[in-house]
């Protein structure tokens, strides 16, 4: 089957640097995204990898690895407002179809 | 420049009934894929439509179909309503394969 694996959920302190980490196994895999959620808001983009190795973004960066269907996310300098929930997402080639991983719910402490 | 947009935003329906959702996409996007999203839960892919086809189908029934039109907006259309189906529906919209716009999502709940 078609899955991604993230952490439930992640605590992490204001300043701190956290690593949001993501398994996947997908026919067809191309490219992987990352989405920011907050409770009752739209998901929204924040970064993609379709090639290996880092994408930099600001505070966010992510990462990945093609032979170890292995990504992540890097997010610097936390702030209060980056309490939210975070998805990986897999995209197959054409980028026709996305599946999404179950989310990891991120807890920023002052 | 509109974002994409979704109507309704909530919607209360009786088991059985039948329940169509609308979606706009972002201004020059002609791609629109949906999603069901469970509380607590990532987005579950329900099928994608490009130049008024679709293009690919997730694990939904059959009682789920769709339809874009030459405007490049779409609908969603949900037969037989269970009490399972009761989610926050998402649009999303693109142009280019890596990024994709989420519209606010209408949540539906079958009584």
């Amino acid at each position: 089957g078609q899955s991604l694996e993230q952490p439930s959920e992640v605590t992490a302190v204001e300043g701190a640097i956290v690593q949001i980490n993501c398994t996947y196994q997908t026919s067809g895999f191309y490219g992987l995204s990352w989405y920011q959620q907050h409770d009752g808001g739209a998901p929204t983009f924040l970064s993609y990898n379709a090639l290996d190795g880092l994408e930099e973004t600001g505070r966010f960066s992510s990462f990945l690895s093609r032979s170890d269907s292995y990504g992540y996310l890097l997010l610097q300098e936390l702030q209060m407002k980056d309490s939210a929930s975070y998805f990986c997402a897999a995209s197959n080639t054409g980028g026709f179809k996305t599946i999404f991983g179950a989310g990891t719910r991120l807890f920023v402490k002052a | 420049d509109a974002g994409v947009t979704q109507s309704p935003t909530h919607l209360i329906k009786t088991r059985g009934q039948q329940v169509t959702l609308r979606c706009s996409p972002k201004s020059g996007h002609d791609t629109v894929s949906w999603y069901q999203q469970a509380l607590g839960q990532g987005p579950q892919f329900i099928f994608q439509y490009y130049e008024e086809e679709e293009r690919q189908r997730g694990n939904f029934p059959d009682r789920f179909s769709g339809h874009q039109f030459p405007n490049y907006s779409s609908e969603l259309n949900v037969n037989a309503l269970l009490l399972g189906d009761s989610a926050l529906y998402l649009c999303a919209s693109s142009l280019v394969t890596e990024e994709a716009f989420f519209g606010q999502g209408t949540r539906l709940t079958v009584v």
